[in-house]
Formats: structure tokens, C-alpha cells, sequence
């Protein structure tokens, strides 16, 4: 049971958009900024979102993130096939201390 | 740029010590900017936070893992080092090294990862 709730998966169409939530407490994501990786099987995961809604260098804007209390939200838009992976959210959490993660949510290109 | 690699035993039998070295390229591993850490991911699940470790040697340790887990560090070769004592096949996973910002809780570089299986 992860810390950090994700939806199992999440699909749709090239070219649309999916959104993918992370909901934690105050503990975690109502108090400590988010990051988003994307994971493909057999590679490093890699950094997409950090600071609730920043880009890394080299992510294409196609990739936004949000936070509201403390939930978290990765969004994809124009979706393409090769970001058919596995998503994380990651963070702190202050009263475990201790970094806690979703349990990562597969995204499906139809 | 930045590199991370993985290394150590790829086959551990149960109830032995796991043991895994993070070689940092690129980069110092004593700088105050970094926490330096691992996360595994058992086979068919997700990635599971196992520890952090400040070039000064402070620690940050996963609850679960926490009476089993040491990390050390030894900024004289830029690498850092995960022991995990008395594994289990729930230890089987691949585990990661990476970087963490000092003031935010992002991972921004990944090592490849290594997979360590427990099996007699």
C-alpha cells in the first residue's frame, strides 16, 4: 500500500490528453513539493515535473503538473505513442521521514 | 554531464547480506546541493524509497527497511554504498542509485539500475 494514490492506468487516443492524480496528506503532498518520472521498462526513470509544475531542461511542454491541497496532477497532452510508461509521483513526507511514491499508474496510447 | 552506475553481486542467497556500490562520474559527490540516494522496484510493482544519505554521512531511512538498511558514503572515490542484511525473495527487485536536491525532493539523475535477485 503506497503512500502516495494513483489510479492503476489511465488511456486514450494520439493526440489527446490524459490526466493522472496523486493523492497524498498534509504530511506529504499538502506540504512538500511533488516530482513526476516517467519509467520505461528497462531504463531509468526520469524527471518530468519537480516543484509541483516546473520542467526539467529538454521536457517538452506537453507535459504540465499542478498541485491543489494535497493532491498532485501530471497531465499529457497530444499524447504520442512513445509516451506509452509507467508514471510515479514522488515526495517527502515530514512525518515519516521518509521519501514516499505512488504506486505508479500506466499510461495506454490506443 | 552527471553519471551514476551501479555495481555488485547480481544473485544473493536468503537470509545473506545484499550489498551495492553507486559510482558517481561528472560530478563531486561532497557537494552541500545533494542528497544521494536509492529506490528499488520489485519485479511487477512500483518504486519503493529505500534511503538517503548527505555527503557528512547524515541518513534518512525508509521505516520498513529501517532496522535492516546502512548506507555509508566515501567521498574519496565519489561513491556511496547500500547494506541491506538478512534478504528475503521480497528483496528481489532492481535497485537504483540517484541524486536528490538538498532543498527539494526531486530525484533528478538515475543510475540504470542493477537487478539483485535472492535465491538459493
Amino acid at each position: 500500500q503506497s503512500v502516495l494514490t494513483q489510479p492503476p492506468s489511465v488511456s486514450a487516443a494520439p493526440g489527446q490528453k490524459v490526466t493522472i492524480s496523486c493523492t497524498g496528506s498534509n504530511s506529504n503532498v499538502g506540504k512538500n513539493n511533488a516530482s513526476w518520472y516517467q519509467h520505461l521498462p528497462g531504463t531509468a526513470p526520469k524527471l518530468l515535473i519537480y516543484d509541483n509544475n516546473q520542467r526539467p531542461s529538454g521536457i517538452p511542454d506537453r507535459f504540465s503538473g499542478s498541485r491543489s491541497g494535497t493532491s498532485a496532477t501530471l497531465g499529457i497532452i497530444g499524447l504520442q505513442a512513445g509516451d506509452e510508461a509507467d508514471y510515479y509521483c514522488g515526495t517527502w513526507d515530514t512525518s515519516l521521514r521518509a521519501g514516499v511514491f505512488g504506486g505508479g499508474t500506466k499510461v495506454t496510447v490506443l | 554531464q552527471l553519471q551514476l552506475q551501479e555495481s555488485g553481486p547480481g544473485l544473493v542467497k536468503p537470509s545473506e547480506t545484499l550489498s551495492l556500490t553507486c559510482t558517481v562520474s561528472g560530478g563531486s559527490i561532497s557537494s552541500s546541493s545533494y542528497y544521494w540516494g536509492w529506490i528499488r522496484q520489485p519485479p511487477g510493482k512500483g518504486l519503493e524509497w529505500i534511503g538517503n544519505i548527505f555527503y557528512s554521512a547524515t541518513t534518512y531511512y525508509s521505516p520498513s527497511l529501517k532496522s535492516r538498511v546502512t548506507l555509508s558514503i566515501d567521498t574519496s572515490k565519489n561513491q556511496f554504498s547500500l547494506t541491506l542484511t538478512s534478504v528475503t525473495a521480497a528483496d528481489t527487485a532492481v535497485y537504483y542509485c540517484a541524486r536528490r536536491l538538498y532543498s527539494s525532493a526531486q530525484f533528478d539523475f538515475w543510475g540504470q539500475g542493477t537487478l539483485v535477485t535472492v535465491s538459493s
